[in-house]
């Protein structure tokens, strides 16, 4: 059972436009959430974070979103560079640590 | 140092060897994290270990042996694995794992072990 999920399998974006990235949830009892940026042959590097006592964590052009009562949470990427472009993974924190299934983004120069 | 390395970077084993990976973070974590990633999933956790000791072990089969000699060494220890066991294997560490494992975790680069 994907308690995690990220429903868009990959996403294509202009340079500098917004890239949007989602993911939803179905375990309340998770309390910090988590993005991470994975390139291929590497492990996931992490990006930034949110607990749930927030709705909104800005770092630099990362943005996250966390919607408690629609469990959901986003990370907004503005403007997109094509460096930006690689696997994204949303992390949920319980007891554990539950990954989504990720999105590949591209951002297109 | 934010660095968790892992060795070796790539491995090939048959099914009668036996090898181990290694994982090493000298930022004072007190916790560790083996996953295996299969290619296009997420990571799928293995084994967590908090103060050296093993605290989670996700009903791994046993040929899939951890252990963690310090507090800044953690190993994979490989024995007559499957064709199907060959995946990205990562080690992670983060600062101390409590109920709700909030600490962020830093991943290594990961193995690539194939098993022929």
């Amino acid at each position: 059972d994907q308690q995690v999920k990220q429903n868009s399998p990959s996403l294509s974006v202009q340079e500098g436009r917004i890239s949007i990235l989602n993911c939803d949830y179905t375990n309340s009892m998770f309390d910090y959430f988590l993005w991470y940026k994975k390139y291929p042959a590497e492990g996931p590097t992490f990006l930034i974070s949110i607990s749930s006592i927030k709705d909104k964590n800005e770092d630099g052009r990362f943005t996250v979103f966390l919607n408690k009562s629609a469990k959901h949470l986003s990370l907004h990427i503005v403007p997109s560079q094509p460096g930006d472009s690689a696997v994204y993974f949303c992390a949920a924190s319980g007891n554990q640590f539950y990954f989504g299934t990720g999105t590949s983004l591209t951002v297109i120069p | 140092d934010t660095e968790v390395t892992q060795t070796p970077k790539h491995l090939v084993m048959g099914m009668t060897n036996k090898k181990s990976l290694k994982c090493e973070q000298h930022m004072g974590h007190r916790a560790m994290y083996w996953y295996k990633q299969k290619a296009k999933k997420p990571p799928e956790l293995m084994f967590v270990y908090s103060y050296e000791k093993l605290s989670i072990n996700e009903s791994v089969p046993s040929r899939f042996s951890p252990e963690c000699p310090n507090s800044s060494l953690l190993n994979l220890h490989l024995h007559a694995l499957q064709p199907e066991d060959s995946a990205l294997y990562l080690c992670a560490s983060s600062q101390v794992v409590r109920g709700d494992s909030r600490d962020e975790q830093y991943f290594g680069p990961g193995t690539r072990l194939t098993v022929t």
